[in-house]
């Protein structure tokens, strides 16, 4: 299958410090590209949708300012956590796919804010 | 939000036995999916079934779909040990421009050797 690439796999960050995530599709052209946070034990929170070139699709509740994401290319989104606190510690999964087939997932990045 | 509600939340069962899940949602959907999830890694996908099907096998597995019902459920034949792991649906809307992917709430199936 397709392989999605995640970078960094886990990150500690001080409080107030902002944190950068990538996520590329290493042998397709993804389209459409979700960003899922997750809690222990906790299903998979959508948190927003980008496409490429145009501007990211945030579920209700995700705050545009803090979860920066950018989507410059059909193989890469980041997601860049401005002012990182304490709270925002949790497991980021980006997700890659084109209309109609399964999503492809990357491994995750376990951020943890001290 | 979540999209999906699953059942049971959790699930223990003797190796060898089946497992079924059941997954349902709220909105018209294009295709759903189901996906595993060991502890604290990344996703694998299972099947993916389309909107337009009832049924799908892959090798141990199968899936059912009910779109009037808004409903699926995850059938695991013959369990074995290394099935331990949470279960997923996911559903997927392709409306050009507002594509969305949404899990549901999981289930966490144990299987006892």
């Amino acid at each position: 299958g397709a392989v999605v690439s995640q970078h960094p796999s886990w990150v500690i960050c001080k409080s107030g410090t902002s944190v950068k995530i990538e996520c590329r599709s290493l042998d397709f052209q993804a389209t459409t590209m979700f960003w899922y946070r997750q809690f222990p034990k906790q299903s998979l929170m959508l948190m927003a949708t980008s496409n490429e070139g145009s501007k990211a699709t945030y579920e209700q509740g995700v705050e545009k300012d803090k979860f920066l994401i950018n989507h410059a290319s059909l193989t890469l989104s980041t997601l860049t956590v401005t002012s990182a606190h304490p709270e925002d510690s949790s497991f980021y999964i980006c997700s890659a796919w084109t209309l109609n087939t399964e999503a492809f997932f990357g491994q995750g990045t376990r951020l943890t804010v001290v | 939000s979540q999209q999906g509600e699953e059942d049971p939340q959790a699930l223990s069962i003797q190796e060898g036995e089946n497992a079924t899940m059941n997954c349902s949602y709220k909105t018209s959907i294009n295709n759903l999916q189901w996906y595993r999830q060991n502890s604290g890694r990344g996703l694998v996908h299972l099947i993916l079934i389309r909107s337009n099907e009832r049924e799908k096998h892959s090798g141990r597995l199968r899936v059912t779909l009910d779109t009037s019902k808004k409903s699926s459920s995850l059938l695991i034949t013959a369990s074995r040990a290394a099935d331990t792991a949470s279960y997923f649906c996911a559903t997927a809307l392709l409306n050009f421009g507002n594509e969305k992917l949404t899990f549901g709430t999981g289930t966490r199936l144990t299987i006892i050797p």
